[in-house]
């Protein structure tokens, strides 16, 4: 699986909207880009993903550049829940069954007041 | 998504003794899935449990250390034996299951927080 690169820690004020960014630059045809979250103490949350085409969820956006070698996870209205570490990873899919997980070292978001 | 649900949530072990974690969940999933989060580091797979056969084991991980059972479609234990204070860590356990939109993703448990002293 592609390597990813994040920044290490961002910032973000209550209300405002988080802008994760992530580089894939070695991301292959058939990989998707992921997104976790882990909430201090607690296990990892799926976020969303994409493979080339904007995505939307109740939780949080997803943008692609067209040449895929980046994206950006938008988080609209951040919260104090949303402190947490973000995990962006790039997974090959096979139909119905699982490829690994491999996680870096993901951002880590602090929301504040 | 699937449920899941660990025992237990933490404990503090003695060094060279074991300890069995397990892994339930609230409907039958294919895969099931292991991970070791060391302090302040991020999550590292350690095997993959296959029902009805051996759990595939990643680098760096062997069947002595970290026997993993999967004797159904939604259970499956971990025991890490002989353990030593570098086994302090975080263990999750992962299922795939059915998302809102149709495909298959990964889900985690809440972890179990184990102290070696």
């Amino acid at each position: 699986d592609a390597k990813t690169t994040q920044p290490t820690s961002m910032d973000c004020a209550e209300g405002r909207a988080a802008n994760l960014p992530c580089n894939h630059s070695t991301i292959s045809g058939n990989e998707y880009v992921y997104w976790y979250r882990q909430i201090h103490s607690q296990g990892p949350q799926y976020i969303i993903h994409g493979l080339k085409n904007n995505e939307t969820n109740e939780m949080a956006s997803l943008i692609i550049t067209e040449d895929r070698k980046s994206s950006t996870l938008i988080l609209p209205h951040a919260t104090l829940r949303d402190t947490a570490v973000y995990y962006c990873i790039v997974r090959s899919r096979n139909t119905g069954t699982a490829s690994k997980l491999t996680f870096g070292t993901g951002t880590r978001l602090q929301v504040t007041l | 998504s699937a449920v899941i649900s660990q025992k237990p949530s933490r404990d503090i072990c003695q060094r060279g003794t074991s300890l069995t974690i397990q892994c339930q969940v609230d409907s039958q999933v294919t895969m099931m899935f292991w991970y070791r989060q060391q302090p302040g580091q991020s999550l590292t797979l350690i095997a993959t449990a296959n029902q009805g056969s051996e759990a595939t084991y990643e680098s760096g991980f062997v069947i002595d250390k970290f026997p993993i059972s999967r004797p159904n479609l939604t259970f499956s234990t971990l025991t890490v034996s002989n353990m030593s204070p570098e086994d302090s860590s975080i263990y999750l356990c992962s299922v795939e299951d059915r998302a809102s939109g149709g495909t298959y993703e990964q889900y985690f448990g809440p972890g179990t927080r184990l102290t070696v002293t």
